[in-house]
């Protein structure tokens, strides 16, 4: 099993609807991490969570929400998808500092 | 917030040739990372350093902290070497600022 799962792999969602994308991890580790990447911009930080009991916005949040179920959880949530949300997604974890920065296989998202 | 600019956007090579991907940061940093994507997606961490080189295999970093500048070289190189290759950069603590990519193409 990958250390990082994403779910699910690809989505072709409508626009107006609400869209959850999953994240598991079996690093132990307390951060983790949701990025968007399009082409030309490179990996963005939509918002991130150093602890289950932490939240924070990224440079680009609006449009988006999170939920930290477990220290191993951390999911998306696109409340109202449009569609300049599709991109790939992809959830990270690490450890304290910079260490151990490990990627999950990514989610392509296509909002019609 | 740090601005980390990569070049060049896009590279091709021939088989064997010695390649160079350079980065540079706007703010001091305590880490900097190589990441590498293949086509489908998946990123992986190729290095983490704070000073001077590291190396594994073909695969060559190097820092200035002073200058705020890294580099990438490849030796040697292969098709199989093509990929996106990411910078991003680490300070204080908070999480990494990536840069846009290098797309390097070697051909046969």
């Amino acid at each position: 099993d990958a250390d990082v799962t994403q779910t699910p792999r690809n989505r072709i969602t409508k626009t107006g609807k609400r869209i959850m994308l999953e994240c598991s991890q079996t690093k132990g580790h307390d951060r983790m991490y949701w990025y968007r990447q399009d082409p030309g911009l490179g990996l963005r930080l939509i918002y991130y969570s150093f602890d289950v009991k932490d939240i924070n916005k990224g440079e680009i949040s609006d449009g988006y929400s999170v939920s930290r179920q477990a220290q191993a959880k951390f999911s998306l949530s696109l409340e109202s998808a449009i569609p300049n949300q599709t991109a790939l997604y992809f959830c990270a974890t690490s450890d304290q500092g910079a260490y151990g920065y490990t990627f999950g296989s990514g989610t392509r998202l296509t909002v019609v | 917030k740090n601005e980390v600019e990569q070049s060049p956007q896009n590279l091709t090579a021939q088989e064997g040739e010695f390649i160079t991907i350079n980065c540079s940061y706007s703010v001091g940093i305590s880490a900097l990372h190589w990441l590498q994507q293949h086509p489908g997606g998946g990123i992986v961490s190729l290095f983490m350093l704070s000073s001077g080189k590291k190396k594994h295999g073909r695969l060559i970093a190097t820092i200035n902290i002073q200058e705020k500048h890294s580099s990438l070289h490849i030796t040697a190189s292969h098709p199989r070497d093509s990929a996106v290759y990411i910078c991003a950069v680490y300070s204080g603590n908070t999480p990494l600022v990536f840069g846009k990519g290098t797309r390097l193409s070697v051909i046969a």
